[in-house]
């Protein structure tokens, strides 16, 4: 079945120390790739995206994230974490026809101070 | 308004009882997207709009949901005779385009329903 993967649900991390969350998808052809983010208490936020161009890119509070074609994969990375980045983060694809998106599991980061 | 709003945020409802679920998406935005999120999980898609026209509903789990758009404004999603499987977190998007590449969605705070 086609879906979208994230090979880690719980991360627990401190301070400066680097992020690295997988995700991979299943669908071939031409896709749109979200990292979204949820902080405690807070709705979904938009993180970064990829649409076309430099695979990679750049978001928010200092996160990019790297499009692999050949491996199917998004992953999403930051050099130096802080407390303020413990949240859940969604890796998700969308088919530009049908418009949905598809969300992998979550990863839950938790950032020890 | 500034964001998608979603109301009410939380809801209690004891098993049958019907409920009913509003979105106040970005105004603008020509489609909107409710997605049901189980604990543990990613959000799952239920169902689309592209203005008042609901062009993708294959995400409804049964036909006690039932979701309207009549003005393409303003989204009800109304669940019959609820059942405790429906426990979630009911997500409401938005988006300025109808369709294709570079649509990004904008999420609401979602309505937590539990069901007794």
């Amino acid at each position: 079945a086609q879906s979208v993967s994230q090979h880690n649900h719980h991360v627990i991390l401190s301070e400066a120390a680097s992020l690295e969350l997988g995700c991979n998808y299943s669908y071939g052809g031409t896709v749109n790739l979200f990292w979204y983010v949820q902080y405690p208490g807070q709705h979904l936020q938009l993180l970064l995206k990829y649409f076309s161009g430099d695979p990679l890119v750049k978001g928010i509070k200092g996160f990019e994230a790297e499009f692999i074609k050949s491996k199917f994969s998004f992953n999403l990375r930051k050099p130096s974490v802080q407390w303020s980045d413990t949240a859940e983060y969604f890796c998700a694809v969308n088919r530009g026809a049908t418009n949905k998106l598809i969300f992998g599991t979550g990863t839950l980061l938790a950032v020890q101070p | 308004g500034a964001g998608v709003s979603q109301s009410p945020r939380y809801k209690v409802a004891k098993r049958g009882q019907d409920v009913a679920l509003r979105c106040d998406p970005i105004s603008g935005h020509v489609s909107l997207f409710w997605y049901q999120q189980a604990l543990g999980q990613g959000p799952e898609f239920l169902t689309y709009f592209q203005n008042e026209a609901q062009l993708d509903k294959s995400g409804l789990p049964s036909d006690r949901f039932f979701a309207e758009r009549p003005e393409g404004s303003v989204s009800t999603l109304k669940i019959q005779r609820t059942q405790q499987e429906d426990s979630a977190v009911y997500l409401c998007a938005s988006s300025l385009f109808r369709t294709g590449l570079y649509n990004e969605q904008f999420f609401g705070p979602g309505t937590r329903l539990t069901v007794l």
